[in-house]
């Protein structure tokens, strides 16, 4: 059974740094790209980067590159997704997801989610 | 990125058919995916490829693409379907993607 499980949640102050976790079992962990997704207090889902652990290859979108830093351990299964130093606005749902190519195609999605990993910054 | 673009809302009685529209420019060029998310909960995969059912999510999902509209249809609404759903198209260079804006269904 494919299960990505993920780090508890987090209370942080402004300005401290954060790594948090999300490790998979069930599959083949280096042979899949994983990919952060963050969820704002009642707000969508947005889609932050993403990571191939076998080579730890990354790409972000333009919004969050240079804000966090997205890496893997493959001898772990885990992939992490950290903070140098936070901010109130990063309190979120952070949710990692495994992504999946559409059959025959290029085309990706997420298939296996993780239950997510919430974090509280607050002075 | 680009941007996908749904209704804030949708509002449904039981046993009536939902649509949920996603419109964005790079649809006709790339596949949809849609989304379930229900509070407190993580997202939840219910339409692939424009219109394919992944195992185990109910026949009344169905999803349809017409130029740069895809629409997810949920037939014969249940109260279990109140939900978040969200489209999502992958970007052209890779494994990235966007997510659309998000559409809220009500059951009434």
């Amino acid at each position: 059974e494919v299960q990505l499980v993920q780090s508890g949640a987090e209370l942080k102050k402004p300005g401290e740094s954060l790594k948090i976790s999300c490790k998979g079992s069930g599959y083949s962990f280096t042979s899949f790209w994983i990919g952060w997704v963050r969820q704002m207090p009642g707000k969508g889902l947005e889609w932050m980067g993403i990571i191939y652990p076998d080579d730890s290859h990354s790409r972000y979108w333009p919004s969050f590159q240079g804000q966090v830093t997205i890496s893997a351990d493959k001898s772990i299964n885990t992939a992490y997704l950290q903070w140098s130093s936070l901010e109130a606005s990063d309190t979120a749902i952070y949710y990692c997801a495994r992504l999946i190519p559409a059959t025959g195609t290029l085309s990706y999605y997420f298939d296996y989610w993780g239950q997510g990993t919430l974090v509280t910054v607050s002075s | 990125s680009y941007e996908l673009t749904q209704p804030p809302s949708v509002s449904v009685s039981p046993g009536q058919t939902a649509r949920i529209t996603c419109s964005g420019d790079a649809l006709p060029k790339q596949y949809a995916y849609w989304y379930q998310q229900k509070p407190g909960q993580a997202p939840v995969v219910v339409i692939y490829k424009d219109s394919e059912r992944p195992s185990g999510i109910p026949e009344r999902f169905s999803g349809s693409s017409s130029g740069t509209t895809v629409t997810l249809t949920i037939s014969g609404v249940q109260a279990e379907d109140e939900a978040d759903y969200y489209c999502q198209s992958a970007d052209s260079s890779g494994p990235m993607g966007v997510f659309g804006t998000g559409t809220k269904v009500t059951v009434l």
